[in-house]
């Protein structure tokens, strides 16, 4: 079965860094591309950006554009997201998403989330 | 960036009674509007895509319709498991925004 499981989350100062993973498992990851959605407590979900299957498009939400980056390896069935330059408002749970090869680009799998927070 | 409303913020129903929610885009999206179901402390589940086709596994009496600029989701009689929120979705463009999510509570 499908399995997305994210790991890296914790407590960091504002303006530092973190790296967020997600292992997937039960399905050929290299044919999936593959985003992060983040959640702040309380409030909706946000898109935060997406990777093509082998890595050749990647695109970000406004927010996050040219502090975070998202990366893969599909050797090791695994998606990153390097966060850089964090702020109080990235305090969210992140979690990554499997999307469907329906063409409609639809989030058919998504991992249990990991919480960042951003506190001094 | 194309704004996605959702209406109402919150219902309260009965077990069994129908439900419907509405989701209206700033612009066309054709059908691609996805909807997601999120229980207190858990991840979104996708219900349905492209406007209309249910996700293998979820009940037939979720149902989606519309296109273009407006959607609506439907519950065709509410069962206690169905209390949650529920967001939609565009995936016509990046960013693939969300709505600000419908709570459906019990009354």
């Amino acid at each position: 079965q499908v399995q997305l499981v994210e790991s890296g989350g914790g407590l960091v100062k504002p303006g530092g860094s973190l790296r967020l993973s997600c292992a997937a498992s039960g399905f050929t990851f290299s044919d999936y591309y593959m985003s992060w959605i983040r959640q702040a407590p309380g409030k909706g979900l946000e898109w935060v950006s997406y990777i093509s299957s082998s890595s050749t498009y990647t695109n970000y939400g406004d927010s996050v554009k040219g502090r975070f980056t998202i990366s893969r390896d599909n050797a090791k069935n695994s998606l990153y997201l390097q966060m850089n330059s964090l702020r109080a408002e990235d305090t969210a749970v992140y979690y990554c998403a499997r999307d469907s090869n329906s063409g409609w680009y639809q989030s058919d799998y998504w991992g249990q989330g990991t919480l960042v927070t951003v506190s001094s | 960036d194309i704004q996605m409303t959702q209406s109402p913020s919150s219902l309260s129903a009965s077990v069994g009674d129908r439900v419907t929610i509405t989701c209206r885009a700033s612009q066309s999206i054709s059908s691609y509007l996805n909807w997601y179901q999120q229980q207190p402390g858990k991840a979104p589940k996708l219900l349905i895509y492209a406007a209309s086709n249910l996700q293998s596994g979820v009940p037939s009496r979720f149902s989606g319709s519309g296109s273009g600029t407006e959607f609506t989701l439907t519950i065709s009689s509410l069962q206690p498991e169905d209390f949650a929120t529920y967001y939609c979705q565009q995936s016509y463009s990046t960013p693939r925004t969300f709505g600000q999510g419908t709570k459906l509570e019990i009354k």
